[in-house]
């Protein structure tokens, strides 16, 4: 079945630290990968996706992901986290043999001064 | 950019009452729609996928005549969630697909359902 894990369910980092938050996928084909970021009380937002090119995607808030094929992965990071990066993070996937979109389980971050 | 408009964004309930939510496209037509269910702290649970026009494709789990979806036009799709209980209490988003050449999927800013 396709699914989408993120193994970082609660991440606590204090601010200027280094983010990376891990994203597999179980499918060996073509993919389009997303990350979205939910502040608290509010919608869902697009960090970046990748759907072709360089593996490497650069997102909104100094955000970027690296998708490697090999390892089904595409993990999301930044170098410098700051207070307001505190959310919840998404990684999502559509699958191309399908139109949906599937939803990893979720990572918390928390960020104090 | 292309909005999605989610209406209600809150709403309370008896149990055994059924509640209706719409979401519209507002400046594009979607021809197919996704429904999600978030529970507190959790993910987002893909429900069904809506195309305009014919049944929804309900996922594995998903009550399909509890969880009611019309896609009747190519801007408006509904969730009816019929004879409601408290434990379909959660936050319901909808999700309209753009296509690779935009940013892939935009999303309602959500419902919040409270049976009690």
């Amino acid at each position: 079945a396709q699914s989408v894990s993120q193994h970082n369910h609660h991440v606590i980092l204090s601010e200027a630290a280094s983010l990376e938050l891990g994203c597999n996928y179980s499918y060996g084909g073509t993919v389009n990968l997303f990350w979205y970021v939910q502040y608290p009380g509010q919608h869902l937002q697009l960090l970046l996706k990748y759907f072709s090119g360089d593996p490497l995607v650069k997102g909104i808030k100094g955000f970027e992901a690296e998708f490697i094929k090999s390892k089904f992965s595409f993990n999301l990071r930044k170098p410098s986290v700051q207070w307001s990066d505190t959310a919840e993070y998404f990684c999502a996937v559509n699958f191309y043999n399908t139109d949906k979109l599937i939803f990893g389980t979720g990572t918390r971050l928390q960020v104090f001064p | 950019g292309a909005v999605v408009s989610q209406h209600p964004s809150w709403v309370i309930c008896k149990s055994g009452t059924s509640v209706k939510i719409e979401c519209r496209s507002l400046d594009f037509q979607a021809t197919t729609m996704f429904w999600y269910r978030q529970f507190p702290k959790q993910s987002l649970m893909l429900m069904a996928t809506s195309n305009e026009g014919s049944k929804a494709t309900y996922e594995q789990g998903v009550e399909k005549d509890k969880f009611l979806i019309n896609h009747a036009s190519l801007t408006l799709s509904t969730l009816t969630v019929t004879s409601a209980h408290p434990e379909d209490s959660s936050f319901y988003i909808c999700s309209a697909e753009l296509g690779r050449g935009a940013d892939g999927y935009t999303f309602g800013s959500g419902t919040r359902l409270t049976v009690v």
